[in-house]
């Protein structure tokens, strides 16, 4: 997998966007940027997967420049529920079997 | 469909005792790995599996065994628990496609005194 790095941790109000901005210089052709959240006691969850430009889901839009060497998790209105550790992972699965996390931002929403 | 089920959910052992945390899923997903998280941490990586009959280490692979018989269940084997070993284990699974994400299990926090 591609080295990442993000923020350690963030804060931010309810009710403001959260951009959440990864960094992967060493990005491969075929590799793909997927986010987790993880809410405390409980196991990480997929949120958003792209590979290039932008891509939305009901969760969450990812946004990737054309040189893909980092990528943006953006979060709409958040709010309380929104605390928790986000993820982000580069990789392809037929070649990196070994996925490895790193330590991920620590997002706290504040009232 | 239940995903990925891990058992138990908590657990406390002695140290030198052994036990096994049992994972299942009913995905038919053919990759399946063993994270620990230790409080405040990210997660690392224990033992993989990309199918039926192979498996293989990952970051911290001392002082566990996996095996992977079926499709469906990779358990996680700890023969002499230490209190180092005192964590929160988490069971993930998914296809072995180009860009398939992993499905999590909820854990099993795991004290040894």
């Amino acid at each position: 997998l591609a080295k990442t790095t993000q923020p350690i941790s963030m804060d931010s109000y309810e009710g403001q966007e959260v951009n959440i901005t990864c960094s992967h210089n060493n990005i491969a052709t075929n590799d793909y940027i997927t986010w987790y959240q993880q809410f405390p006691s409980q196991g990480p969850r997929f949120i958003i997967q792209g590979y290039k430009t932008k891509v939305t889901n009901e969760v969450a839009s990812l946004f990737i420049p054309a040189d893909r060497k980092s990528s943006t998790l953006s979060l709409p209105r958040v709010s309380l529920s929104d605390t928790a550790v986000y993820y982000c992972l580069v990789g392809e699965r037929s070649r990196d079997d070994k996925i490895i996390f790193g330590k991920g931002t620590r997002l706290h929403i504040l009232p | 469909n239940a995903g990925v089920t891990q058992t138990p959910k908590f657990q406390v052992l002695k140290t030198g005792q052994s036990m096994t945390l049992q994972c299942a899923q009913d995905m038919n997903h053919e990759y399946m790995s063993w994270y620990r998280q230790d409080p405040g941490m990210g997660l690392r990586l224990i033992h993989y599996s990309v199918g039926a009959g192979i498996t293989d280490q990952g970051e911290v692979p001392n002082g566990y065994n996996v095996s992977r018989s079926t499709t469906e269940d990779f358990p996680l084997r700890l023969l002499s628990a230490a209190p180092s070993q005192t964590s929160v284990y988490f069971c993930a699974s998914s296809r072995q496609r180009a860009n398939s994400p992993l499905h999590f299990g909820n854990g099993t926090r795991l004290t040894v005194t």
